[in-house]
């Protein structure tokens, strides 16, 4: 089946550093993909869309000069958090959808883990 | 997406079934019924879809009400592995290459 993988699984790094996430989707092409953030006890919340060849899309109230997308191209996008600092700190998803018919299913990476100090 | 309305958690004996119930009172006619889950420290993984008929696959069985405004996840026989959130999620059969929209899900916990 379809897979995403995420890389690192986990990072931890001092605040004000730039850390690097990727996201790939294995067996499949992904114009689009989705990065997500979660905090502790809580549910997923959108922060951006992805797309392969333009500009990524940031949801309300995400810092696009903060969290940098690239999709550089159709198999891997990345998320670069800027100058980190601990509230940054949460887990991420990326996914990316595939469509089977008349309904797409979206596959989601493992997360990455990112701790600032 | 239209809303969905879930339990915030549901509790589970090991090797029984387990019901979770799914309210979307405003779903619309082009509107599928996606159901995902998340495992502890985990992405979400896709469990199962349907229009209007139920649906069953190796994971769990979709019972889709008559008036499409509500469904129940069964999964036919609760392990450990099983304890999750789970997320009811609508999708426009249009929807493409739109993200998905997570509400906060029923958290199920299984009891050895």
């Amino acid at each position: 089946g379809a897979v995403v993988s995420q890389h690192p699984s986990r990072v931890i790094c001092k605040s004000g550093t730039s850390v690097k996430i990727e996201c790939r989707s294995l067996d499949f092409q992904a114009t689009t993909m989705f990065w997500y953030r979660q905090f502790p006890k809580q549910s997923l919340m959108l922060m951006a869309t992805s797309n392969e060849g333009s500009k990524a899309t940031y949801e309300q109230g995400v810092e696009k000069d903060k969290f940098l997308i690239n999709h550089a191209s159709l198999t891997l996008s990345t998320l670069t958090v800027t100058s980190a600092h601990p509230e940054d700190s949460s887990f991420y998803i990326c996914s990316a959808p595939r469509l089977a018919g008349y309904a797409d299913t979206q596959y989601f990476g493992p997360g990455t883990r990112l701790t600032v100090l | 997406d239209a809303k969905t309305t879930q339990p915030n958690s549901m509790e589970s004996n090991e090797e029984e079934p387990v019901h979770l119930p799914c309210n979307h009172s405003t779903i619309s006619g082009t509107d599928y019924i996606h159901w995902y889950r998340q495992l502890p420290s985990q992405g979400p993984e896709y469990v199962i879809h349907g229009l209007t008929s139920n649906v069953n696959n190796r994971m769990a069985s979709l019972a889709i009400a008559e008036d499409r405004k509500s469904s129940t996840l069964i999964l036919h026989r609760a392990t450990l592995r099983d304890a999750a959130v789970y997320y009811c999620i609508l999708r426009d059969v249009w929807g493409g290459n739109t993200p998905l929209v997570f509400g906060k899900g029923t958290r199920l916990s299984v009891i050895a």
